[in-house]
């Protein structure tokens, strides 16, 4: 099982629409949770970071985690041409992390 | 700050030759990784060093070698380079203070042919 499961095919949404972001991971042990943005041809940046269950919140972004699940997500809120990219979830563990496929965005003008 | 550099931006190599990717980092950073990205595979750990002087396998580091030269410098290097390793290659770095923030150089397109 890979450690880090995303599953979704590539999402589209109309420009101003909420986007949901979904991963799953395999580590129990895992405590800090990361959402990266990656625009086509670029390299990743990180854009979210969660350590506990529940909400946080950052601008129109919102990270999600559920420990007992082992389920993180990441919403997108009032979505805008800008965000049209692909986000990578990663799990922290060992010194190192590890990435799922990644889930392309495509926002709708 | 440069932050991170990679060399080369893009190579194309024959079957059997070898090359060595070059990254260095300017932000005093303790870890430093190397990643391959294939379309729907996501990033893949090839090999990381936790601090100068260590180096540990990752996900996938078979046909690859690395060198923690110092606390600056990881290479990657191909010795016999396979079509199975045309790929971007990502070099990153991490501080210590800033768990699971990755300071990424802008990749290496690599061919092999």
């Amino acid at each position: 099982q890979k450690e880090v499961e995303q599953n979704s095919g590539p999402l589209s949404v109309p420009e101003g629409a909420i986007a949901s972001l979904n991963c799953t991971y395999s580590d129990r042990v895992s405590q800090s949770f990361f959402w990266y943005r990656q625009y086509s041809g670029k390299s990743p940046e990180l854009i979210m970071s969660i350590y506990s269950n529940g909400d946080k919140e950052d601008g129109r972004f919102t990270a999600q985690l559920n420990k007992a699940s082992q389920y993180v997500s990441l919403l997108i809120r009032d979505s805008q041409p800008s965000d049209s990219a692909t986000y990578l979830c990663a799990v922290n563990g060992n010194n190192r992390l590890a990435f799922g496929k990644g889930n392309q965005v495509v926002v709708i003008p | 700050n440069a932050g991170v550099t990679q060399t080369p931006k893009f190579q194309v190599l024959k079957t059997g030759q070898s090359m060595t990717l070059q990254c260095a980092q300017d932000m005093n950073h303790n870890s430093m990784y190397w990643y391959r990205q294939d379309p729907g595979m996501g990033l893949r750990l090839i090999y990381y060093s936790a601090s100068e002087g260590t180096t540990d396998k990752g996900e996938v580091p078979n046909g690859y070698n690395v060198s923690r030269l110092n606390k600056r410098e990881f290479s990657l290097r191909l010795e016999s380079a396979a079509p199975s390793q045309t790929s971007v290659y990502f070099c990153a770095s991490r501080g210590g203070w800033e768990e699971g923030k990755l300071f990424f150089g802008s990749g290496t397109q690599l061919s092999v042919l």
